[in-house]
């Protein structure tokens, strides 16, 4: 069985500030992990994904996340926000036969001017 | 650039009525996924279609919920009759080829979504 925990459903913080988003999971075999997000009325864009290469993953838009195994972690950084970044952020994983990943519940990062 | 597209966008009807939702993935994805999203929480799988079969359906609830991809190609998700608690985001996702390798892994892209309000 796998699961994630994202850590706060709202993350509120402001324009230029460092943008940090938490995701736990658990997994019982090797994980892949993914970080989604969807705009209001939209569906969900991969920002990025770990399938067991390097650690430290680069995404989209200035976000990366780094895979830590034995914190179980997968969060998500951006140095500074943007207005642009407000939007809904999901954490999901997959493992060995099932690509098909489970979310999380998404945290939903508020930017202030 | 080649989307996922979906119809209609947003749908509202009555409870014990019947409604169709559509999906249309890329070109040449032969996987095929509905997803729904209650307000508030992450996406669930509800079926995943491989070509025009049906890889997984374990959390369709199939008293009122059925799926088809006939040609595998596009696919329609229909629910009848519909109840409140179906209210949410319906979303289908595509993936590329499959591997023979079990440790791919084929990027899932996602249309814009249906939004359903059952009243």
């Amino acid at each position: 069985a796998q699961s994630v925990t994202q850590l706060g459903s709202h993350v509120s913080v402001s324009e230029g500030a460092l943008v940090l988003l938490r995701c736990n999971y658990s997994s019982s075999v090797p994980p892949y992990l993914f970080w989604y997000v969807q705009y209001p009325n939209q569906g969900l864009q991969l920002l990025l994904k770990y399938t067991s290469a390097a650690t430290l993953v680069k995404g989209i838009n200035g976000f990366e996340a780094e895979f830590k195994k034995s914190e179980t972690s997968f969060h998500l950084t951006k140095p500074s926000a943007h207005m642009s970044d407000a939007a809904e952020y999901f954490c999901a994983v997959g493992s060995g036969g099932s690509y098909i990943p489970t979310f999380g519940r998404g945290t939903s990062l508020i930017v202030h001017p | 650039e080649a989307e996922v597209a979906q119809s209609p966008r947003y749908k509202i009807t009555e409870k014990s009525q019947a409604v169709a939702f559509w999906c249309d993935p890329i070109s040449g994805h032969a996987t095929l996924y509905w997803y729904r999203q209650i307000l508030g929480q992450g996406p669930e799988l509800l079926v995943q279609f491989q070509d025009e079969s049906v890889v997984d359906d374990s959390q369709l609830p199939k008293d009122r919920f059925s799926a088809e991809r006939l040609k595998g190609v596009d696919s329609t998700l229909k629910i009848q009759p519909a109840e409140l608690g179906d209210s949410a985001m319906y979303l289908c996702a595509s993936s590329g080829p499959t591997s023979a390798s079990e440790s791919s892994y084929n990027e899932q892209f996602f249309g814009p979504g249906t939004r359903l309000t059952v009243l």
